[in-house]
């Protein structure tokens, strides 16, 4: 079966140090990979996504960036944080090319700028 | 781009009451999806629906797929605590080949034991 691993869990990084966040998904190939993000527990925002090893979208312009260095692993970085970066980040993946099947979400990483 | 309006925004409901929300779009999507975010989790796919008309019931939470397809709703019997948390709901349109999922803003669900 399918598993997505997503980590750490919580996460307190002061103003102006980078950031590394990593997802990657277990039991199947070639996924669509989606990083988003929660404040103050309500909207889910989508930052960026990927359909192949390489490629990233980026929805919403900031202080982020995303890589997809192998077909299973998604990574979200910043080279340097600010104070409006803290928020509840999740990591999703679908079967790509592939209707009615949704989004699998990872548990979630809580991160504080400090 | 598509736009999901889900409400209420939040509910607060005493246990044992039965609650109701919904989404509608401007646009058709081919596939409504109910998921429930618990505190500190994320979200978990609890209702799937697939054509226009579709009922679909999961213990006690019934989702409908609207007529049009530019609407759905949940309903959830009886409430008990653990119905605690964030509901969403979202679309999928086809075509291409990312099929990327547009989300509402959430109802945020208190159930007052």
């Amino acid at each position: 079966s399918q598993t997505i691993h997503q980590w750490p869990a919580t996460l307190v990084q002061p103003v102006g140090s980078p950031l590394s966040l990593e997802c990657t998904v277990e039991g199947t190939s070639n996924p669509n990979l989606y990083w988003y993000r929660q404040a103050a527990g309500r909207g889910l925002q989508l930052l960026f996504y990927s359909v192949g090893i390489g490629q990233i979208s980026s929805e919403v312009p900031q202080n982020l960036s995303a890589s997809r260095p192998q077909d299973r692993q998604f990574i979200l970085s910043s080279k340097k944080l600010l104070l409006s970066d803290s928020g509840f980040y999740l990591c999703a993946w679908s079967i790509r090319n592939r209707e009615h099947y949704g989004y699998t979400f990872g548990s979630g990483t809580r991160l504080t700028v400090v | 781009g598509q736009q999901l309006n889900q409400s209420p925004q939040s509910m607060f409901i005493q246990e044992g009451e039965d609650v109701s929300m919904n989404c509608t779009s401007s646009s058709i999507f081919n596939t409504w999806l109910w998921y429930k975010q618990d505190p500190g989790e994320g979200p978990v796919l609890l209702i799937a629906l697939y054509k226009a008309g579709e009922l679909t019931s999961n213990g006690r939470l019934t989702a409908q797929f609207g007529i049009t397809r530019k609407d759905s709703f949940l309903n959830i019997s009886a409430s008990i605590p653990s119905d605690v948390g964030i509901y969403f709901c979202a679309g999928q349109s086809s075509g291409g080949s990312n099929y990327k999922l547009t989300f509402g803003k959430g109802t945020l669900l208190t159930v007052n034991p």
